[in-house]
């Protein structure tokens, strides 16, 4: 059963701080990982996505991938609160099939 | 979110109607993606199409019949649901072989 963990939080953090989201997953085969943020009742936003490992950033927002330990993460610096949302991570693998994650729900706090 | 349109965004429906879902995505892509997305569960992948072709059915419930009549507009026909079938339903798009999904606003579907 391929699966995609993640922290159900709430992860939260002052406004201007660092937030970082992890997720693992179990799927060697993995070879994309995406981030998507879910603003509550509407659908997932597509904001990063990684294909190698090391990091890629992309203004506030940094995805690193890590293969050999399975391990994919998101930083959001300088938060906002407008980045308060659902953060959704899934691996894909030489198909089209995504596995999601079931989220991680972030709080930046004024 | 214009690049994947979804109809209606939300339909209240008795167990014993009978209604349709549709969605049109207009990014030139040619898989298309059927989740459904229940409170506090990660998204469930339904059905995956391939240039037209059904590819995935993921031990999903008769009583959801999908429809794609073309690489751009896919269809979620749905009678005889149940209660527990309320959930956010959302169309997916990709380029075929590529992972990178973009998703419609979802309809938003009550079960009564």
């Amino acid at each position: 059963q391929k699966e995609v963990e993640q922290n159900s939080g709430p992860l939260s953090v002052p406004e201007g701080a660092i937030a970082s989201l992890n997720c693992t997953y179990s799927d060697r085969g993995s070879q994309s990982f995406f981030w998507y943020r879910q603003y509550s009742g509407k659908s997932p936003e597509l904001i990063m996505s990684i294909y190698s490992n090391g990091d890629k950033e992309d203004g506030r927002f940094t995805a690193q991938l890590n293969k050999a330990s399975q391990y994919v993460s998101l930083l959001i610096r300088d938060s906002q609160p407008s980045d308060s949302a659902t953060y959704l991570c899934a691996g894909g693998d030489s198909s089209y099939k995504l596995i999601f994650g079931s989220g991680t729900r972030l709080l930046v706090r004024p | 979110e214009t690049g994947v349109t979804q109809t209606p965004r939300h339909l209240v429906m008795g167990m014993t109607n009978k209604k349709s879902l549709k969605c049109e995505q207009h990014l030139g892509h040619n898989a298309m993606y059927w989740y459904k997305q229940s409170a506090k569960k990660p998204l469930e992948l339904m059905f995956v199409y391939n240039f037209k072709e059904q590819t995935e059915n993921n031990s999903v419930p008769s009583r959801f019949s999908p429809e794609c009549p073309n690489s751009s507009h896919l269809f979620l026909h749905l009678h005889t649901l149940q209660p527990e079938d309320s959930a956010l339903y959302l169309c997916a798009s990709s380029q075929v072989a590529l992972a990178l999904q973009f998703f419609g606003p979802g309809t938003r579907l009550t079960v009564l």
